[in-house]
């Protein structure tokens, strides 16, 4: 079944570049499905960050879009999230997850299913 | 961007009870409508997308309904391993959107 195990490093000083890799098993990355990043800050509810599909096409958070960039390499499996300038208020456990649904006009749109099982990162000097 | 609202908060349950949660879009989202359980220290995990199609291996208790604005969750006689937060997500509009959860715990 699809599997998909989140990594790096769960410490990042404030202003500092947050970089994740997903790895995605039991599935193919060029399979026909979207790539999503979400996180969630400590006792809080979830916040889409951004999705991506094999081709390269994206499709951001507006209130992440300056910030973010998700990027995949096929030939490793695996996708990628970038998040610069970071602050304590982006300390969050962050998801990767594939993404099923539909294109909506000229954006991708769907549920997401199934999801890593995340990773704390913390910002902090 | 369409803010998604779900009450109650918290709902204290028996086990074996009948339990309705609500999911409010601040606009239609027509049909576009998933839900997701999550329980401490896991990952979310999808229960219905669709608004009423359960996703694979998901218990024939779960159910969902609603259109529009307003959707419900409803779990028919609540298991122990129910008790979790529960989730839903609109993916209607860009962008995605999830509402702020409510917690069901045990009475």
């Amino acid at each position: 079944q699809v599997q998909l195990q989140e990594s790096g490093p769960g410490l990042v000083k404030p202003s500092e570049t947050l970089s994740l890799t997903c790895a995605v098993s039991g599935y193919s990355i060029t399979g026909g499905s979207y790539w999503g990043w979400i996180r969630q800050p400590p006792g809080k509810g979830l916040e889409w960050i951004g999705s991506m599909y094999h081709s390269g096409s994206t499709f951001y958070n507006p209130s992440l879009q300056s910030r973010v960039t998700i990027s995949v390499d096929t030939s490793k499996k695996q996708f990628s999230l970038k998040l610069s300038s970071v602050t304590a208020a982006d300390t969050a456990v962050y998801y990767c997850a594939r993404q099923l649904g539909r294109y909506s006009g000229t954006y991708y749109v769907g549920w997401f299913d199934p999801w890593g099982q995340g990773i704390l990162v913390t910002v902090s000097s | 961007e369409i803010v998604m609202t779900q009450s109650p908060a918290t709902l204290s349950v028996s086990p074996g009870e009948r339990v309705t949660l609500s999911c409010r879009a601040s606009q239609s989202v027509s049909s576009n409508l998933a839900w997701y359980q999550q329980k401490p220290g896991q990952a979310p995990r999808l229960l219905i997308y669709g608004v009423s199609t359960r996703a694979t291996g998901i218990p024939a208790r779960f159910n969902g309904s609603g259109s529009g604005t307003e959707f419900t969750l409803t779990i028919s006689s609540l298991q122990s391993e129910d008790f979790a937060v529960y989730y839903c997500q609109q993916y209607d509009n860009w962008p995605l959107t999830f509402g702020g959860g409510t917690k069901v715990e045990i009475k």
